[in-house]
């Protein structure tokens, strides 16, 4: 089976960094995907952690350690508009087979 | 064109009827997924589709029967289903299927289903 874990919630200031955690237990790990999803939208992907170590894409970084079980979302300069939900994904065994974390909300106070 | 379409945005069906929910990708994408998402719930695969074919069932009860009628579409056909039913489902896509894949699922708005 599966087990990944998140924080439930987490508030941050405008302006701010923020870094959510999540760790997972898996058989047959291939990736760890982290998606943004606001209330009522689809989820839309922000990163692909594949290998160990930090990937930046602006704002956003993205970090993994395939020996730790672990990873995390870095989201710089907050703003308002990054209030959402911050949902960690495993991508594990053939064909695909993604299982999402429960979510991280995120809110961003002034 | 990273777009997934999905029809209708929302549907109201009782216990006794029967309707489909449509997906639709251009991308050239060979896998496509269903998922089920609950409020404050993150989203549970039901079904995963590689080269049109059937590869992935979550043990989804059989009012739920999934169709892949060609390399861009994806349906859902519901009959009988439950107000426990009741939730956002969403399609998502992927380059290529098998093992150790890393493409990303690119995800559609989702159709909210009510079930009276």
């Amino acid at each position: 089976g599966q087990n990944i874990d998140q924080p439930t919630e987490m508030t941050a200031t405008e302006g701010a960094i923020v870094q959510i955690n999540c760790t997972y237990q898996t058989s047959g790990f291939n990736g760890l995907f982290w998606y943004q999803q606001h209330a009522g939208e689809a989820p839309t992907f922000l990163s692909y952690n594949v290998l160990d170590g930090l990937e930046e894409k602006g704002r956003f970084s993205s970090f993994l350690s395939r020996s730790k079980g672990y990873s995390y979302l870095l989201l710089k300069e907050l703003q308002m508009k990054d209030s959402a939900s911050y949902l960690c994904a495993v991508n594990s065994g053939g064909y695909q087979k993604v299982t999402f974390g429960t979510g991280t909300k995120l809110q961003v106070i002034p | 064109d990273t777009e997934v379409t999905q029809t209708p945005k929302h549907l109201v069906m009782g216990m006794t009827n029967k309707k489909s929910l449509k997906c639709e990708q251009h991308m050239g994408h060979r896998a496509m997924y269903w998922y089920k998402q609950k409020a404050k719930k993150p989203p549970e695969l039901m079904f995963v589709y590689s080269y049109e074919k059937l590869s992935i069932n979550e043990s989804v009860p059989s009012r739920f029967s999934p169709e892949c009628p060609n390399s861009s579409l994806l349906n859902l056909h519901l009959h009988a289903l439950q107000p426990e039913d009741s939730a956002l489902y969403l399609c998502a896509s992927s380059q290529t299927p098998g093992g150790g894949g890393t493409d990303t699922q690119y995800f559609g708005p989702g159709t909210r289903l009510t079930v009276l």
